[in-house]
């Protein structure tokens, strides 16, 4: 079975720094999808940013970046210039090619320091 | 841009009564997703319907049943409610053969 690993229940970031959130993956199949998801208080769970994995390339959406390791099958996600808008639970989700269902971590609470 | 709707967005019910929970995907979209996410939980898949068809299962109880209709909106019912069913039921959509699902706001279900 396939299981998405995050090993950081909670993380701190002082505003306007840099913050980097860990995940890994534990997969026999090769097509594969990466995604990291957001969920703030709110509780909406909010699409940050999604990896191929057949591409070699690191995803990039505005401040947020990832680090796609796949022959160690790690996929952390930075976020750079931290805003108190981004104070959330990050949930690292993993889906295989022509599978439906998403996998999800137990994700990582991230708080924000003014 | 148009998101998912659920609805209702809070539901009360007590043990052993049932519940339906509405689900209107984005605007093209063809697949139906269904999530649940205990307290302090991340989200667990239940259920998925292409094409009004189940397309895939998760770990949804006998209780519970969905459907896709041909508007492709999707309904969840759950009978015989228990107090652990208490919990934020997600609803995702996604175009067939495309990988990102994008969820809706969810349903908030207190079983009492």
């Amino acid at each position: 079975a396939q299981t998405v690993t995050q090993s950081q229940p909670e993380m701190s970031v002082q505003e306007a720094e840099t913050v980097t959130l860990s995940c890994t993956y534990d997969t026999s199949e090769s097509d594969y999808y990466l995604f990291w998801y957001k969920q703030p208080p709110s509780r909406q769970m909010i699409l940050v940013i999604r990896q191929e994995a057949y591409k070699q390339q690191n995803a990039t959406e505005n401040r947020f970046s990832v680090n796609f390791q796949k022959a160690a099958k790690s996929f952390s996600l930075k976020i750079s210039d931290s805003q108190l808008g981004d104070a959330a639970m990050y949930f690292c989700a993993y889906r295989v090619g022509g599978n439906e269902k998403l996998t999800f971590g137990t994700g990582t609470r991230l708080t924000i320091i003014p | 841009a148009a998101g998912v709707i659920q609805s209702p967005r809070h539901l009360i019910k007590e043990k052993r009564e049932t519940a339906t929970l509405k689900c209107y995907p984005i605007p093209r979209h063809d697949t139906v997703y269904w999530y649940q996410q205990g307290p302090g939980q991340d989200p667990q898949f239940l259920i998925s319907f292409y094409e009004k068809m189940q397309s895939d299962k998760g770990s949804i109880p006998d209780r519970f049943s969905a459907q896709q209709f041909s508007d492709y909106h999707s309904e969840l019912n759950m009978s015989s409610l228990e107090l652990g069913d208490s919990a934020l039921y997600f609803c995702a959509s996604s175009l067939r053969g495309r990988e990102t699902q994008y969820f809706g706001p969810g349903t908030r279900l207190l079983v009492l």
